[in-house]
């Protein structure tokens, strides 16, 4: 079973703050999801990336895809109240685009 | 707007009762989904069906089941509910090659 781990597991920061998320394999994946998920509702996919080094950028969220193709990082410029939620990396394994591992999250609040 | 739509948001039912969740998206995919969502464990694959009648099971298949008789509906059953199955369901849908993309809001299932 492939795991996927994210850190940190929690983060409060203040409107306005830069933060990164990280999440990391030991496995390679074809592919890398990023969703968030607010309160009461599903996940909602922000972006999907493939190639290994690959780059994503989502107004003021950056999304990069490690070289190896086994880890990605979440990156929030500015943070805004808007941004809270939780943050959840899913990765498709090698011959197997529809089934993905999903890290357990990261819970971001942004404080105004 | 697309939509994935779950019968109920919230659901009790007592240890041993047949349950019944149900799915219904309306953008014409293939590909659809059941998880469970429990918190520091992420979403975990249940099953998953990628064409009418058809079915696979996922990472944690184990006193459930599934049903698609039609394109936009997929059923979980819980056979004898337990209180272990206490948790968030939610389903998704994708097109034919693709992971899941759209969720629904969810189902939080209480069994007492």
């Amino acid at each position: 079973t492939q795991l996927l781990e994210q850190s940190p597991q929690f983060l409060s920061i203040q409107e306005g703050e830069n933060l990164t998320v990280y999440c990391n394999s030991s496995s390679v994946f074809s592919s890398l999801q990023w969703y968030r998920q607010e309160p009461g509702e599903g996940p909602v996919l922000l972006v999907t990336v493939v190639t290994g080094g690959e780059v994503k950028k989502l107004k003021r969220l950056t999304f990069q895809f490690g070289d190896a193709r086994k880890d990605s990082s979440l990156h929030i410029t500015a943070a805004q109240p808007g941004d809270t939620g939780l943050y959840l990396c899913a990765g498709a394994a090698l011959g197997s685009a529809r089934q993905l591992t999903f890290g357990s999250g990261t819970q971001l609040t942004v404080l105004p | 707007d697309v939509k994935v739509t779950q019968s109920s948001r919230y659901l009790v039912k007592r240890t041993g009762e047949k349950v019944f969740l149900e799915c219904v998206q309306d953008m014409d995919h293939e590909n659809m989904f059941w998880y469970r969502q429990d918190p520091g464990l992420g979403l975990r694959l249940i099953y998953f069906s990628y064409d009418v009648k058809m079915k696979e099971k996922g990472d944690i298949p184990e006193g459930y089941s599934v049903s698609r008789e039609k394109k936009e509906r997929f059923s979980l059953i819980l056979e004898s509910a337990s209180t272990n199955q206490t948790s968030m369901y939610l389903c998704a849908s994708s097109p034919r090659t693709a992971w899941p993309q759209h969720f629904g809001d969810g189902t939080r299932l209480s069994i007492l």
